[in-house]
């Protein structure tokens, strides 16, 4: 039963570029969480999916961020026009229920560097 | 005010020796879960033992166990024999009920790296 899948593990962009980071969570799993851990940080939430919903992006910055999760296929997180700022390892976390004792599984995170 | 907090940034513990990670939290709703994960240096979170708040027993999970001390607000994780495999940066980690509009995200800690001494 394979985990959490994500890709690329390692991503390098210009300032200006887009970086589209891709998560397919564990069979089964309907839910999906990212979050975003900054150098020497812990991970901080940024969205929650459900199939084709997003139900909360109380965490994403209002611009150049925003996430999918369609029908078929995986979670994309998708950064338009990269600063140096967006530098960072995200990872992708799958659920099968979102219940309070329910574990998260994470994904090996995609580390993002911004040149 | 920070949810969780650890203030340990750095431990240091003798293979074979018990250690004790520190975590305190902050929340107001009565229903809540916290969560211990490992990262070891090649970067993917592994989930490690979890506490709910009205668990009446800490925690155990083989060499793990948690010492919860709900007046306190504390949910310190335990490790017994520690490993050289140990070495890794911890994550305490909370997830409200109530209060999370049912997205029971997870809020982490900034970590604690714990290196195990030959």
């Amino acid at each position: 039963n394979a985990g959490v899948m994500q890709n690329p593990r390692h991503l390098v962009r210009r300032r200006g570029q887009e970086a589209r980071l891709r998560c397919s969570p564990m069979k089964g799993h309907s839910h999906v969480y990212w979050y975003r851990q900054l150098p020497e940080e812990g991970l901080k939430f940024m969205v929650y999916l459900q199939k084709e919903n997003i139900i909360d992006e109380s965490g994403m910055p209002k611009e150049r961020f925003s996430a999918e999760f369609p029908k078929e296929g995986p979670s994309i997180l998708r950064i338009q026009q990269v600063v140096r700022g967006d530098s960072a390892a995200y990872f992708c976390a799958s659920s099968p229920y979102p219940g309070l004792a329910d574990e998260q599984f994470f994904g090996p995170g995609t580390r993002l560097t911004v040149l | 005010a920070q949810k969780i907090t650890q203030t340990q940034p750095g431990m240091f513990v003798q293979e074979k020796e018990a250690v004790t990670l520190d975590c305190t939290y902050d929340t107001s709703d009565p229903s809540y879960g916290l969560f211990w994960y490992k990262q070891p240096s090649s970067g993917e979170m592994i989930f490690l033992i979890y506490q709910g708040s009205y668990d009446q027993q800490n925690a155990t999970e083989g060499r793990y166990s948690l010492n919860f001390q709900k007046a306190r607000k504390s949910a310190n994780l335990v490790i017994s024999a520690s490993q050289l495999g140990d070495s890794a940066m911890y994550f305490c980690a909370m997830r409200e009920g109530e209060s999370g509009a049912g997205s029971y995200q997870l809020t982490f800690g900034k970590g604690t790296k714990l290196s195990v001494i030959p």
